[in-house]
């Protein structure tokens, strides 16, 4: 079963321009996670965020969660030829039980 | 250098056939899952193991069987009775589940011919 489901599912922009994704779930969680899938690789950890946190950055990097909404937004500014990839979003399983539980992810492309 | 680590990256297997997909990691997890992952349909869970010995059944399991005889070890069986097994296999590790990050092998991409 999938928790978390990313909006939207394709995204195209230019270089220099900023990336905003965002992810819903359905149930109460722990925290949530979002992740980068280069085409035809594993997936890479890019940031953690916790149920009692409201945001929280990483370099290039701002996520937002609103739990009264049960929603995540990633945001990538000043987006990178090399920020070309798949983004999906974790969450824990619904149930309670710590089983990273992912999205249908949000294709990103990166025009230069 | 600690990770986690798939092989082989590309595997064939013709109709009627089990093959085994290896997954070892060396980050001293107690957690480890196995997900496929069609285009365009997301990661789905086929099997999880929280501890050496111990395995549960994810959403997709039919089909697919697994071992957990050592901690670093969670290798994933293809069985001839997956119907569709043509598919990008993922395996990952973590601490304590969800409460923390997991960390992902490269993929098998395996393909019935």
């Amino acid at each position: 079963s999938q928790q978390g489901e990313e909006d939207p599912q394709a995204l195209s922009i230019q270089e220099g321009e900023n990336a905003t994704m965002n992810c819903s779930y359905k149930t109460s969680i722990n925290n949530l996670q979002w992740y980068r899938q280069n085409s035809g690789r594993g997936l890479v950890h890019l940031i953690l965020i916790r149920s009692n946190e409201r945001e929280k950055h990483s370099g290039r990097l701002r996520v937002t969660l609103d739990t009264s909404k049960k929603s995540s937004s990633l945001l990538i500014t000043a987006s990178r030829a090399a920020d070309t990839a798949s983004y999906f979003c974790a969450t824990d399983r619904s149930g309670g039980s710590y089983i990273p539980t992912f999205g249908r992810g949000t294709s990103l492309i990166v025009h230069p | 250098d600690g990770g986690i680590t798939q092989s082989p990256k590309y595997l064939f297997r013709k109709e009627g056939q089990n093959v085994t997909l290896s997954c070892e990691q060396n980050l001293n997890h107690d957690a480890m899952y196995w997900y496929r992952q069609d285009p365009g349909q997301g990661l789905r869970l086929i099997y999880y193991s929280q501890i050496v010995n111990d395995f549960q059944k994810g959403d997709i399991a039919e089909g697919y069987s697994v071992s957990r005889e050592k901690k670093e070890s969670f290798p994933l069986t293809v069985t001839s009775a997956q119907k569709n097994p043509t598919a990008f296999y993922l395996c990952a590790s973590s601490i304590q589940g969800a409460r923390t990050e997991a960390f992902f092998g490269q993929g098998t991409r395996l393909t019935v011919v």
